[in-house]
């Protein structure tokens, strides 16, 4: 089975700041990697899919990145709406196996 | 836009069925794929399974023994049926539309762009 890491488990970051996220896959998955967020008590948001597409709504400061087995989640100025956990998932084999998370706080 | 909505009993009693029904609004589930996932306190998200208008269902070997997602097209909603739950399975169950890698009968959920709210399952006598 395909295994998904994530680094870091937690960041604390200040508004404006950049974070970047890394979503590692233990076997190539080519680009089928999605990136979620989700704030406690809510479903989970679509972000990113294969990859480095934004899905409609999401802002401009989200992007993400990478192909095979490493990817990222990068947003470009923090702001405090982005307070959340984000989790990738892989969508090249079936089941579509979701990363641990990472918390994101702001400072 | 396309809306799910999760419902079913809050608690199930260990060694019964946990049954829930997903319903559908602003889309066809003829088209897409349609997913269970859940998601226990404090972990990671995991898949279930899926139901696909034109090749069925299909689920978690994890979970296969025990999982039968189907599907009422006429009243546009999709049902999870797990058996013999213990307290393993207690956990938030969201319901989600995905786009698929191919939609024939090799296809699977690719990525999931439509969830329900989710609803809290607890198992326990």
């Amino acid at each position: 089975d395909i295994q998904m890491t994530q680094s870091p488990s937690s960041v604390s970051a200040s508004v404006g700041d950049r974070v970047t996220i890394t979503c590692r896959a233990s076997q190539g998955i080519r680009s089928w990697l999605a990136w979620y967020q989700q704030k406690p008590g809510k479903a989970p948001k679509l972000l990113i899919y294969a990859a480095s597409s934004l899905q409609p709504g999401v802002p401009s400061r989200f992007s993400g990145s990478g192909s095979g087995t490493d990817f990222t989640l990068t947003i470009s100025s923090l702001q405090p709406e982005d307070s959340a956990t984000y989790f990738c998932q892989q969508g090249n084999t079936f089941p579509g196996i979701f990363g641990p998370g990472t918390r994101v706080h702001i400072k | 836009q396309v809306q799910l909505q999760e419902s079913g009993p809050g608690l199930v009693k260990p060694s019964e069925t946990l049954s829930l029904t997903c319903t559908v609004s602003g889309g066809s589930i003829r088209s897409y794929y349609w997913s269970w996932l859940r998601q226990p306190p404090g972990k990671e998200l995991e898949s279930i399974g899926y139901f696909f208008y034109s090749g069925g269902s299909k689920y978690n070997p994890s979970l296969k023994s025990r999982v039968t997602i189907s599907a009422d097209t006429s009243k546009n909603r999709f049902s999870l049926n797990l058996s013999s739950v213990t307290a393993a399975d207690t956990a938030v169950y969201y319901c989600a539309r995905a786009e698929g890698l191919g939609y024939d009968s090799s296809g699977h959920p690719r990525e999931f762009d439509y969830w329900g709210q989710g609803t809290l399952v607890t198992v326990s006598s």
